[in-house]
């Protein structure tokens, strides 16, 4: 079975700090895909990221930047130099490349992040 | 501007009821995807369509129904027989089915 678990259910930290979000996931699979996305106050969830299981590159975007493990089933996001824009709930998620076309999107229990000023 | 259009956006309802949520998109993607967010539970897929005229359940479909008559359509009827409907719904679709989902603001949906 396929899991996501996203320990920290709430982050508070003051503007211009670093914050690493955790995400951990299980799958049997070894092609799969994993995912973050932002959910700022409005409701509409927002991509951030794709990567694949076969590419452990970290990837780094401006301010954000994700490392992928493998060892330890870990894809983490962290954001440099905090801003009040990043309050947002943020969910990782991992698809599987299933028997047919559909590949259904597994979602962790977010965490919400709290950027003080 | 390409998107997903979610309506209402805020609903009340009395037990009983059957309400449904609309969701059209323009963005001529063939999946769509509703789904249901409960606090400190992250999103939760409902029904799914890959196609015009089709649709599969999802993890917890019981007390809900859907129908796919157009590709842009793609609405949601939570019945009576949902035992706890209060919740927030979203709506998203899937660009090539990349996983990349892209998603509406959202209904909120409170049974009084």
């Amino acid at each position: 079975a396929q899991k996501v678990t996203q320990a920290q259910t709430e982050i508070s930290v003051v503007e211009k700090e670093d914050v690493t979000l955790d995400c951990v996931y299980e799958t049997r699979d070894t092609t799969y895909y994993l995912f973050w996305y932002k959910q700022p106050p409005s409701g509409e969830l927002v991509f951030l990221i794709r990567r694949n299981s076969f590419d452990e590159q970290n990837e780094i975007s401006g301010r954000y930047s994700w490392n992928f493990q493998k060892s330890t089933s870990s894809f983490n996001f962290t954001i440099t130099a905090s801003q009040v824009v990043d309050s947002a709930v943020y969910f990782c998620a991992l698809s599987e490349a299933g028997k047919t076309s559909y590949d259904k999107v597994i979602f962790g229990p977010g965490t919400s992040l709290s950027v003080i000023p | 501007d390409g998107g997903i259009t979610q309506s209402p956006k805020y609903l009340f309802r009395k037990e009983g009821q059957n309400v449904t949520l609309s969701c059209e998109q323009n963005l001529n993607h063939d999946a769509m995807y509703w789904y249901r967010q409960d606090p400190g539970q992250g999103l939760r897929l409902i029904y799914y369509s890959q196609i015009v005229n089709d649709f599969q359940k999802g993890d917890i479909a019981e007390g809900y129904s859907v129908s796919r008559e157009k590709k842009e359509s793609f609405p949601l009827t939570v019945t009576s027989a949902q035992k706890n409907p209060t919740a927030f719904y979203l709506c998203a679709s899937d660009r090539g089915n990349t996983g990349e989902l892209f998603f509406g603001e959202g209904s909120r949906l409170t049974v009084l």
